[in-house]
């Protein structure tokens, strides 16, 4: 299995640009999240997916979009990059219930908006 | 609502030495619990987590935890850091699952470092 993967690594994006975050998993997982990481404060969700067709916002959700048309698949759109999205950003995945839900995370994406 | 706070930004400990990273929840009842450890660069990996019966857990990397029900605590140890075990520590919580959604809670991170 390769687990949770994120594309690409690095990413350097201007003011009004946008873009999109690949995140796959191949473990089968109902839930998937979204989180970004900023020095000395921990994980911020952004959105999370209980499974295909169903997302919710987590606690920073301004700014971003997410669809979930495939289990595997959770991809995080930018529209408008804004100098305060500068961070990096984490895919993860759980299943929904019982003792298996704890989370698997993917290497990150950095990304920089100048 | 759950809440994890995590009191120590950095801790510095001498290789060899003992350590203990505090973690402390808020939650109405018995908590999921968890410890992850992200390396520079890396992602987030689980160390060890809780969720019912003996109070002391054993993860990898030598690493254990105790949850303190009267304290509302799950402070992690290890009894001789390795320069290895530099990094980030989080930890986490989140309510049983009951049907509803998981969201867990992760703390602000400790950052241990080693010193040789």
């Amino acid at each position: 299995n390769a687990g949770v993967t994120q594309t690409p690594k690095f990413r350097i994006l201007k003011i009004g640009q946008s873009m999109t975050l690949q995140c796959a998993q191949d473990m089968n997982h109902n839930y998937m999240y979204w989180y970004r990481q900023d020095p000395g404060m921990g994980l911020k969700l952004i959105y999370y997916s209980v499974g295909a067709g169903i997302t919710d916002k987590g606690e920073v959700p301004n700014g971003y979009n997410v669809s979930r048309s495939t289990t595997e698949d959770f991809p995080l759109r930018l529209e408008l990059a804004a100098p305060s999205q500068t961070s990096v950003y984490f895919c993860a995945s759980s299943y929904s219930v019982g003792v298996y839900n704890e989370q698997f995370f993917g290497p990150g994406t950095r990304l920089t908006v100048l | 609502a759950q809440s994890v706070t995590q009191p120590d930004i950095h801790i510095t400990v001498s290789e060899g030495a003992s350590l203990e990273l505090r973690c402390n929840y808020s939650y109405g009842a018995t908590p999921y619990l968890f410890w992850y450890v992200q390396s520079p660069g890396q992602g987030l990996q689980l160390l060890l987590k809780y969720f019912s019966g003996d109070t002391l857990v054993q993860g990898i990397k030598g690493f254990e935890a105790e949850f303190k029900r009267s304290q509302s605590s799950f402070n992690l140890r290890k009894p001789s850091v390795h320069w290895s075990d530099a990094a980030e520590y989080f930890c986490a919580v989140g309510p049983p699952p009951s049907g509803g959604s998981y969201i867990p809670t992760f703390g602000r991170g400790t950052s241990l470092i080693v010193h040789p």
